[in-house]
């Protein structure tokens, strides 16, 4: 079966970065795009942006630009989002999804809370 | 402030049958694909409608999807009280800041 397991809980200095990994098992990892989204506490959804395992191509959510980073590693079916320069703002729960068409992000990862504080 | 625009709140009591709404514009539900997702308290979203209208493998059919112009519905038919979540949907915007997007979200309270 179709799984994406996100790394554990991070806690960051406001100035840092941090880099949440998302590894994918039960399909063919270079198959299909993966895309990050992420959610403030008590809010909505936000699109973070996407990435080609196959090709490394990304493409990012224009208020992210310059701050975040898409990588993968496809030996070990593994994608990461990197965020820098973090402030309190970028405190919320970080979710990879397995896009298999633009609009059917069919697969999640259980999510990744990332909490920026002094 | 959401590019898409959903009411934050829908209630209907079990058994019954209710739709949300979700506006955009041509840029991005004119153009492009709706898909909606259930998020229940605590977990990650759930994929309930692609496609406009489409639905993944199990999920059943009381949930259906629709799309006019630049609007989409999303509907629920024999509404149970494990329907009570967040309801989002979600399309490509291809303005200049061309991307994903997501309405603000719906809460479902079953009464």
């Amino acid at each position: 079966q179709v799984q994406l397991v996100q790394s554990g809980a991070e806690v960051k200095k406001p100035g840092a970065s941090v880099k949440v990994s998302c590894k994918a098992s039960g399909y063919t990892f270079t198959s299909s795009d993966i895309y990050w989204v992420r959610q403030a506490t008590g809010q909505g959804l936000e699109w973070m942006g996407w990435m080609n395992p196959s090709s490394g191509n990304t493409d990012y959510a224009q208020r992210f630009q310059g701050r975040v980073t898409m990588t993968r590693d496809t030996s070990i079916n593994t994608a990461y989002m990197e965020l820098s320069s973090l402030t309190s703002e970028d405190t919320a729960v970080y979710y990879c999804a397995r896009a298999a068409q633009r609009d059917k992000l069919d697969y999640w990862g259980q999510g990744t809370l990332v909490t920026v504080s002094s | 402030q959401s590019v898409l625009t959903q009411p934050p709140s829908v209630s209907a009591a079990p058994g019954q049958k209710v739709t949300i709404s979700c506006s955009g514009s041509s840029s991005n539900i004119g153009d492009n694909y709706v898909s909606w997702y259930q998020q229940l308290p605590g977990t990650a979203p759930k994929l309930l409608i692609y496609e406009n209208d489409k639905r993944p493998s199990g999920i059943p059919d009381r949930f259906s999807g629709s799309k006019s112009g630049t609007s989409a519905t999303l509907g629920i038919t024999g509404l149970q009280t494990g329907d009570e979540a967040d309801y989002y949907c979600g399309t490509w915007d291809t303005s200049l800041s061309a991307g994903g997007v997501f309405g603000g979200g719906t809460k479902l309270t079953v009464l």
